[in-house]
């Protein structure tokens, strides 16, 4: 089992829908990050969170601690944001950047 | 300020060869990890170097090494290359305060994409 897991794998929307990709994890972390892959891109850092919520924009991210369990929400969906969302935690350790990623969320919208 | 920039962008090299990958972190970044993406594996981590020291090692075979200078700079070196070793290489670097509270935004750069043939 992986440690961090996402779902679902794809995800197929319409313009303007609200769109939530989950992520769980079953190893202790001092901080979450979601990124975003555009096809044949880089990876840009949307959000590092280690409680709470952050909004930043349309998108929203929210984390529980006690549950191991983080959402990234989109709020009215647009063609742009069609790309490869990654969940990635940093593990509770001393000393270390490493990051643990889950297999991502393929999404489409579509207009 | 500039972002992490990964040199070259696209490779292409031989089964047996070697290659040399540069990364340069954001100015006054003293961490830098490298990352690969593979369709099967997904990302998976490296290393990790902090002040010219490698500090943590993912699970992968000793023909990838690496190295950070006093600039922290970065190279990742991949000998007797496979097919498998096909990939995207990932740079990110973070500010980190060395201290345990500090949890630091990694900043990725745009990777190289390695063909092996």
């Amino acid at each position: 089992k992986n440690e961090v897991e996402q779902s679902p794998q794809n995800l197929t929307a319409q313009e303007g829908e609200f769109i939530t990709i989950n992520c769980s994890y079953s190893v202790g972390i001092s901080a979450l990050h979601w990124l975003q892959q555009h096809p044949g891109g880089g990876i840009v850092s949307l959000f590092m969170l280690s409680s709470g919520k952050k909004k930043h924009g349309r998108l929203i991210a929210t984390i529980n601690i006690q549950e191991k369990h983080s959402s990234l929400h989109i709020t009215a969906s647009h063609p742009r944001d069609s790309a490869v969302y990654i969940c990635a935690v940093r593990a509770r350790a001393y000393n270390t950047d490493k990051l643990i990623f889950g297999t991502g969320t393929r999404l489409q919208v579509f207009p | 300020k500039a972002g992490v920039t990964q040199t070259p962008r696209y490779l292409i090299k031989t089964r047996g060869q070697q290659v040399t990958l540069s990364c340069s972190p954001i100015s006054g970044h003293r961490s830098v990890s490298w990352y690969q993406q593979t369709p099967g594996q997904g990302l998976q981590f490296l290393f990790e170097y902090f002040s010219e020291t490698q500090r943590n090692k993912g699970n992968f075979p000793g023909r990838f090494s690496g190295r950070q200078f006093s600039n922290s700079r970065s190279e990742m070196n991949v000998s007797t290359l496979e097919l498998g070793d096909s990939a995207l290489y990932l740079c990110a670097s973070s500010l980190d305060r060395g201290t345990l509270s500090s949890y630091n935004e990694q900043f990725f750069g745009p990777g190289t994409r390695l063909t092996v043939l």
